[in-house]
Formats: C-alpha cells, sequence, structure tokens
C-alpha cells in the first residue's frame, strides 16, 4: 500500500498567515493527490483533486501544488472557518489511502 | 442539490454483520461511482471500497472479503455490508460520490456518516 505522511501533524497559526502543509507518498502517484478539510463533528470537504486543481466552491486562497511524491497544500491569508484538520488522499492506485491529517489550530 | 444520507443500527455485536444504507437525492445513483468511508475516533479515514455504475467493485484488501457494496435503484441507494465485525470496526461510516475528472477516486460529496460501535 502506498503511505501517505502529513507534516506538521499540527500547526498553530493566526488568522492573515500563510500555512503551509505537506505530504508525502511512499512512491510516485504522478498528480493523483487530493485534499480535504474537516471541521470537528464535520463531514469531509473537498478542496482540491488533481494534485492543483480547485473544487467548485472553494476560496481561492487555498491552492496545492506538487507531483511524483510531494505536494504541498497552502493557505493565503488564514481566516476563522479555515481552523480544521486537513487530510491528503491519493487517488493513484488502490487500496486509496489517506494522510493523518494536519490539525491547523488558532495561535 | 445532492444529498446523501447514511442510515443503519448504532450498535452491533461481534461477529455480526453491520448493514448500512446510504439515500440518494438530488442525482440517480446509476449516473455515478460510490464509495464507503470509515473514521475510528481520533483515526485517519479508511477507504472501504468503490462501486461503479455496472456494479463492479473494488475493495480495499485490509476487509479481506468481508465486505460488500451494492446499488438499489429501486431505491435510489446504495449499501454496504461488512461481516464477522470486531471492535476494531467502531467508526462513523461514510458514504461518498465519486468525482471522475483527473480519475475515479476523488470524493466530492458525503454524507453525514453513520457511528457503528460494535460491543456486546
Amino acid at each position: 500500500d502506498i503511505q501517505m505522511t502529513q507534516s506538521p501533524s499540527s500547526l498553530s497559526a493566526s488568522v492573515g498567515d500563510r500555512v503551509t502543509i505537506t505530504c508525502r507518498a511512499t512512491e510516485s502517484i504522478s498528480s493523483y493527490l487530493n485534499w480535504y478539510q474537516q471541521k470537528p463533528g464535520k463531514v469531509p470537504n473537498l478542496l482540491i483533486y488533481g494534485a492543483s486543481k480547485l473544487q467548485s466552491g472553494v476560496p481561492s486562497r487555498f491552492s496545492g501544488r506538487g507531483s511524483g511524491t510531494d505536494f504541498t497544500l497552502t493557505i493565503s491569508g488564514l481566516q476563522p472557518e479555515d481552523f480544521a484538520t486537513y487530510y491528503c488522499q491519493q487517488s493513484s492506485v488502490t487500496p486509496i489511502t489517506f494522510g493523518q491529517g494536519t490539525r491547523l489550530e488558532i495561535k | 442539490q445532492l444529498q446523501l444520507q447514511e442510515s443503519g443500527p448504532g450498535l452491533v455485536k461481534p461477529s455480526e454483520t453491520l448493514s448500512l444504507t446510504c439515500a440518494v437525492s438530488g442525482a440517480s445513483v446509476s449516473t455515478y461511482f460510490w464509495t464507503w468511508i470509515r473514521q475510528p475516533a481520533g483515526k485517519r479515514l479508511e477507504w472501504i471500497g468503490r462501486l461503479e455504475t455496472n456494479e463492479l467493485t473494488n475493495y480495499n484488501p485490509s476487509f479481506r472479503g468481508r465486505a460488500t457494496m451494492s446499488l438499489d435503484t429501486s431505491k435510489n441507494q446504495v449499501s454496504l455490508k461488512l461481516t464477522s465485525v470486531t471492535a476494531a470496526d467502531t467508526a462513523i461510516y461514510y458514504c461518498a460520490r465519486i468525482l471522475c475528472d483527473t480519475d475515479c477516486f476523488t470524493f466530492d460529496y458525503w454524507g453525514q456518516g453513520s457511528l457503528v460501535t460494535v460491543s456486546s
């Protein structure tokens, strides 16, 4: 199975900050990488697919980059509603696997 | 607006079968691929399997043949059965629609989730 590892596991930031979360795969997944946001007690919400494509309705402050094994999710200008847990997911080969999550907290 | 709603017993005894349904509104289940994903408390999301429009399935081998997904077009719902459950199967179970764009393993609409506890 392809293992997905996110860093950091948790992150404190302030409103207005720019933050970057990294996701690394144990083997190349080309650009088959998705990002989800999950708020406490809520359902995961697709933010980015295909490593860099913004899902409809997602604010443009979210962006994704990368290919192969290394990927990033960047939030430019954190808003209060962005404090949540973020998961990466590889969609290259089955079994589909997720990262362990990065918890973004208010500083 | 697409909506998904999971339902099923919240408590299942060890060794028994977990059965969940996902009622879909706003789209026909025969038009899209569907998936089930679970999330044990405090742990990462775990993919269970994918169900295609022709009812072909693709399961996570970690479930060792215990998982079965199916379509009920008359009720417009998707179902999951997981046999021989243990406490390790305690989790929130989500159904989700699959967005086929760059691939067919991207999950764009999720149900609210159904908490299943395995306990005697």
